[in-house]
């Protein structure tokens, strides 16, 4: 079957540090990945979608900059929070789909920031 | 632009109960809807999802949910919860042309014993 592994799964950074989360998927070619924040209490937000042979495409209020993606092959991916801050602070969710199909998400990687 | 919505933030209900939980969407052409499921400190699950075709869609664990183009509308139901269904429910739509999905604000499902 499809599955999406994500690591690591929980991460605590200093405030002003950088960290680096991947993403794979196993099982099918991930031609598509969708990377997601969800802040304490709230919803899962999009923060850009990555898609193969095509330019990465951020959402409003996030930015390469801060949020850059590398998605070198269908099987994996990757996304540095640089210089995080709070507010950086969630859950970071990876969804990744084979052209059309159901979009599958990994379990997470947990960021606190102290 | 489009959004969907969850009007409810948090459903309680008992063990054995049914439940409908709701999701509307504002958006005028072609969509992907769908409900996924959020259990404390974990990520996301697929329950279900509906494109075309038959307008009640079946997914897993008894779950289902019913489109309606009229009431732009895609309700969450079961018939009979167990515990294990506390959780916190998403309704998400995908544009047909956009590969991404927009997720609702969430609800949060609290079934007693």
């Amino acid at each position: 079957g499809a599955l999406v592994y994500q690591y690591p799964r929980r991460t605590i950074c200093k405030s002003g540090t950088s960290m680096r989360m991947e993403c794979q998927a196993v099982g099918f070619q991930a031609t598509s990945v969708a990377w997601y924040r969800q802040s304490p209490q709230k919803t899962f937000e999009l923060i850009a979608l990555s898609t193969v042979n095509s330019a990465i495409k951020y959402e409003q209020n996030f930015t390469q900059e801060k949020f850059p993606i590398s998605h070198p092959n269908l099987s994996f991916s990757s996304m540095t929070v640089l210089n995080a801050y709070l507010e950086d602070r969630g859950l970071y969710l990876c969804g990744a789909r084979e052209s059309q199909n159901t979009l599958y998400f990994g379990a997470g990687t947990r960021l606190s920031v102290l | 632009t489009q959004t969907v919505s969850q009007s409810d933030a948090h459903v309680t209900v008992f063990e054995g109960d049914s439940v409908e939980l709701r999701c509307n969407y504002s958006y005028g052409g072609s969509i992907y809807l769908s409900w996924y499921i959020q259990h404390h400190g974990r990520g996301l699950q697929f329950l279900l999802k509906y494109y075309s075709g038959n307008p009640v869609v079946q997914g897993v664990n008894g779950f289902k949910a019913e489109f309606s183009k009229s009431d732009s509308s895609f309700h969450l139901r079961k018939a009979s919860v167990h515990w294990s269904d506390s959780a916190v429910y998403f309704c998400a739509v995908r544009l047909s042309n956009y590969n991404v999905l927009y997720f609702g604000s969430g609800t949060k499902l609290t079934v007693e014993p």
